[in-house]
């Protein structure tokens, strides 16, 4: 079975600051990993996806991943953020083929203060 | 010309009473979901369908039903709601294929059982 690990919680950090969110899964096969952000009372936009390719994958609003196969990893960063980067952060998995729900990790709160 | 739409955004509701979500996407995609975020923001698979295959997480109860009457709707009923039922449920659908299984998202739909 598939499990995603995300190691923070809570995360609070200044405006400029520089981002890292962890995110470990668990599982054997060929994977498809995600991250979505929900910002309050908001529904769930793709912020980035993984699936083959250049590890390092590029995303909206400034945001990149880098996919490590060796550590099962699929962090999340963002070199300087912004208030409005506020929001939950969700990392997520699936094995890429049927109908596979996608596996989600617990998501990280993060608060940008101004 | 909105993806993934449900409906309603809010339901409220007694305890024992019997309850539906609809969901619509007009993305052409051939599977839908859906998923369960609790008071804690955590998102877990309930269902995945397409037209070959229903899948079912095996730890929701059977009182939550999915309803498929053509490939761009699948809504969820809920008979004999309870009160740990109250929480937001999001819908969302793929085109799985291609290597990768991106789900797209609906708004949600919060539903509080009294």
């Amino acid at each position: 079975a598939q499990s995603v690990s995300q190691h923070n919680h809570h995360v609070i950090l200044s405006e400029a600051a520089s981002l890292e969110l962890g995110c470990n899964y668990s599982y054997g096969g060929t994977v498809n990993l995600f991250w979505y952000v929900q910002y309050p009372g908001q529904h769930l936009q793709l912020l980035l996806k993984y699936f083959s390719g250049d590890p390092l994958v590029k995303g909206i609003k400034g945001f990149e991943a880098e996919f490590i196969k060796s550590k099962f990893s699929f962090n999340l960063r963002k070199p300087s953020v912004q208030w409005s980067d506020t929001a939950e952060y969700f990392c997520a998995v699936n094995s890429g083929g049927g109908a596979d729900g996608l596996t989600f990790g617990k998501g990280t709160h993060l608060i940008i203060q101004p | 010309d909105t993806a993934v739409s449900q409906t309603p955004k809010y339901l409220v509701t007694q305890m024992g009473n019997d309850k539906s979500i609809k969901c619509e996407q007009n993305l052409g995609h051939d599977t839908m979901y859906w998923y369960k975020q609790d008071s804690k923001k955590f998102l877990k698979i309930m269902f995945s369908y397409n037209n070959k295959e229903l899948i079912i997480n095996e730890t929701v109860p059977n009182r939550f039903s999915p309803k498929s009457p053509d490939k761009a709707h699948l809504n969820l009923h809920i008979n004999s709601l309870e009160l740990g039922d109250s929480a937001v449920y999001f819908c969302a659908s793929s085109l799985p294929g291609q290597g990768i299984n991106e789900q797209f998202f609906g708004p949600g739909t919060r539903l509080t059982v009294l």
